[in-house]
């Protein structure tokens, strides 16, 4: 296993369009989260989910996100209607039940929003 | 969640041991501290966590005070490739602030 892999690796589209990234985690990692990352700053968490289930979101990730992780394994995360301010490199990360908080994250999907 | 201050910015020379304070004050007694990486274009990488006794990995050591309100990241052989942003994050949601930007010069 290589590790933590994410689909497009770049994405350039226009404002209001649709996007959708995708992540596939270490396998039998149960945990997934993603987290936005804008120039300068740390990456910034949005939601992660436990297997299938998503258990968490930020207030960050308004009503025009939206991530799932239907079988458990990948998982995608779209961004509908998209606005410049989505500009940003899309994160996802992974963890063992065996140690749930170190987490291994994949390259990123980087997002230009014209 | 607790909050971690780091300083923004540091540089070490090649070969040189690197060591990087973070300070924690508001840690609670059950919160772990964590330290990662991120090279120019890449995800962050895990380096190294404890909650309170000093640990060393192949990668780095971390040394915790006693009251465990900050702690250090070493390197102990600094090299170019460790040029990279750390952060210092206390158990949680992974809460990174802007880290500290370490720069290994020749």
């Amino acid at each position: 296993d290589t590790g933590v892999s994410q689909n497009p690796r770049h994405k350039i589209t226009k404002r209001g369009q649709n996007v959708t990234f995708r992540c596939d985690p270490i396998s039998e990692h149960n945990r997934l989260y993603w987290y936005r990352q804008t120039l300068g700053q740390g990456p910034e968490f949005l939601t992660y989910f436990q297997n299938e289930a998503q258990l968490e979101k930020s207030r960050l990730l308004s009503d025009r996100f939206s991530a799932e992780r239907p079988k458990g394994s990948f998982s995608t995360l779209e961004i509908q209607r998209t606005e410049q301010g989505d500009s940003a490199m899309y994160l996802c990360a992974s963890s063992s039940y065996r140690d749930e908080e170190t987490q291994y994250f994949g390259p990123g999907t980087r997002l230009l929003v014209l | 969640d607790a909050k971690t201050t780091q300083p923004t910015s540091m540089d070490c020379a090649e070969g040189r041991a690197a060591n990087l304070p973070c300070n924690h004050s508001t840690i609670s007694g059950n919160e772990y501290v964590y330290w990662y990486r991120q090279i120019h274009s890449q995800g962050p990488q895990y380096i190294i966590h404890g909650l309170k006794n000093n640990e060393t990995n192949e990668m780095a050591s971390l040394i915790i005070t006693e009251d465990r309100k900050s702690s250090t990241l070493i390197l102990p052989h600094a090299t170019l490739r460790d040029t990279a942003v750390y952060y210092c994050i206390v158990k949680g949601k992974l809460i990174f602030g802007q880290g500290t930007e370490l720069s290994v010069k020749p």
